[in-house]
């Protein structure tokens, strides 16, 4: 059962265009997110969260949206540089077990010249 | 600052042996916890420590343990190793309990 789901394997987009990454869930007790990257051979780097009680969060060229509703967020990447070139995660946890986080199966950006 | 360090960063065990992963947070940190990487499962969250407790568990069976010290180095084990516990074993720590995790580079644990 994949309560995290990231559609998307890869993604392909032109150096200084937005990077759009989605993200859905389907666990209701989630209220905390986030986005982690990854290269190879390494681990993941921690991104940008978001807490249920908000809809967005920035960080510098990294803006997170969350849709409650839908149950649904998407990282925008503005603008995508070629080393924002890896592995993209979304994670998601529940009240009080934040570092018990389920995580998407990632999507692989790929920012070209 | 040093970010988390784990030892060591390949392994090769045969099957029925077993393995000890360590791991040493950034300087700070008290959570540390543990995830596994395969192919086809994803990351894993295996379990966390606080303060030398076992705050949270995953989905995994009671051959993989773990403990934390006071120093809040911690390391895990897993006995009697079978084929499929292949993986990249990746610990994290975080400031406080509801802190964002940081990811140490992970242990590539391979199982002949």
């Amino acid at each position: 059962d994949q309560q995290v789901k990231q559609n998307s394997p890869s993604l392909s987009v032109q150096e200084g265009r937005i990077s759009i990454l989605n993200c859905d869930y389907t666990n209701s007790m989630f209220d905390y997110f986030l986005w982690y990257k990854k290269y190879p051979a390494e681990g993941p780097t921690f991104l940008i969260s978001i807490s249920s009680i908000k809809d967005k969060n920035e960080d510098g060229r990294f803006t997170v949206f969350l849709n409650k509703s839908a149950k649904h967020l998407s990282l925008h990447i503005v603008p995508s540089q070629p080393g924002d070139s890896a592995v993209y995660f979304c994670a998601a946890s529940g009240t009080g077990t934040a570092s018990k986080l389920t995580f998407g199966t990632g999507t692989r950006l790929q920012v070209t010249l | 600052k040093a970010g988390v360090t784990q030892t060591p960063r390949y392994l090769i065990k045969t099957r029925g042996q077993q393995v000890t992963l360590s791991c040493s947070p950034i300087s700070g940190h008290r959570s540390v916890s543990w995830y596994q990487q395969t192919p086809g499962q994803g990351l894993q969250f295996l379990f966390e420590y606080f303060s030398e407790t076992q705050r949270n568990k995953g989905n995994f069976p009671g051959r993989f343990s773990g403990r934390q010290f006071s120093n809040s180095r911690s390391e895990m084990n897993v006995s009697t190793l079978e084929l499929g516990d292949s993986a990249l074993y990746l610990c994290a720590s975080s400031l406080m309990m509801d802190s964002p995790l940081h990811f140490g580079n992970g242990t590539r644990l391979t199982v002949t």
